[in-house]
C-alpha cells in the first residue's frame, strides 16, 4: 500500500525567505505525486504534479518540486515566500492501479512579516 | 469550465439526525470522490463513484453512504449523526480514466453536529 509522510506539522518562515516543505512516500513502483494547497475554509488546489519525465516540476504561484527516487522524496520549494502563501500544504501519492491518491497529514505554513 | 461545486457550504445538525450533501463535478468528469477532513485525522477518503457505481471505498461505517446520478452529480448521506461527524466534507472530481489521476476539489461543506 502506498503512504505519504510529511514530517513537519508546522513551518514558520519570514516573508521573502526561501521555503522547503518535505514529503516522503512509500510505493514500490513509480508513483504519481502531487502537492496541493488549502487556504482556510477552502478546498484543495493543485500546485503541481509529477507523473514521469523531468524530475524537477514547476507549478503555479512560483512553486517547484523535485522527485528524488533514491530518497523517496518529493519536496516542495519556493525561493521567496509571500504572506499570501500562508496555508496548509498537502503532499499526495497515487499509483497506476488506483485512482485515489493517498494524502499526507499536511504542513501548516506560517509566514511572518 | 466551471469548477466543482458543493452545496450547502455550511450545515448545522443535531445528534441523531441525518444529512445529505451534494456535489456537482466538473463537466465531463465521471469520477467523484468524497473526503472527510478533521483537525485530528486529516484528510480521510470516504468513497469514490464512477459512472454511477461505487468503485472505491474507505474505512467508514455504514452510516456514511453515497450515490451518483447519470449526470455525474453525487450525493453523500450520513445517518444518525454523531458529534464526531463534525468536519469539512470535501468532494473531488476527475475524469476517472487511465492516466488521469489529478483530482479537482470543491470548496467543501462544513458540517457541525450539536
Amino acid at each position: 500500500a502506498q503512504s505519504v509522510t510529511q514530517p513537519d506539522i508546522h513551518i514558520t518562515v519570514s516573508e521573502g525567505a526561501s521555503l522547503e516543505l518535505r514529503c516522503n512516500y512509500s510505493y514500490g513502483a513509480t508513483p504519481y505525486l502531487f502537492w496541493y494547497v488549502q487556504s482556510p475554509g477552502q478546498g484543495l488546489q493543485l500546485l503541481l504534479k509529477y507523473f514521469s519525465g523531468d524530475t524537477l516540476v514547476q507549478g503555479i504561484k512560483g512553486f517547484e518540486a523535485e522527485f528524488k527516487r533514491s530518497q523517496s522524496s518529493f519536496n516542495l520549494r519556493k525561493p521567496s515566500v509571500h504572506w499570501s502563501d500562508a496555508a496548509e500544504y498537502f503532499c499526495a501519492v497515487g499509483s497506476g492501479g488506483s485512482y485515489i491518491p493517498t494524502f499526507g497529514r499536511g504542513t501548516s505554513l506560517i509566514v511572518h512579516p | 469550465k466551471a469548477g466543482v461545486t458543493q452545496t450547502p457550504r455550511y450545515l448545522i445538525k443535531t445528534r441523531g439526525q441525518q444529512v445529505t450533501l451534494s456535489c456537482s463535478p466538473i463537466s465531463g468528469h465521471r469520477s467523484v470522490s468524497w473526503y472527510q477532513q478533521t483537525p485530528g485525522q486529516g484528510l480521510q477518503f470516504l468513497f469514490e463513484y464512477f459512472s454511477e457505481t461505487q468503485r472505491n471505498k474507505g474505512n467508514f461505517p455504514g452510516r456514511f453512504s453515497g450515490r451518483q446520478f447519470s449526470n455525474s452529480r453525487s450525493e453523500m448521506n450520513v445517518s444518525t449523526l454523531e458529534l464526531g461527524d463534525s468536519a469539512l466534507y470535501l468532494c473531488a472530481s476527475s475524469p476517472g480514466t487511465s492516466g488521469s489521476h489529478e483530482q479537482f476539489f470543491g470548496p467543501g461543506t462544513r458540517l457541525t453536529v450539536l
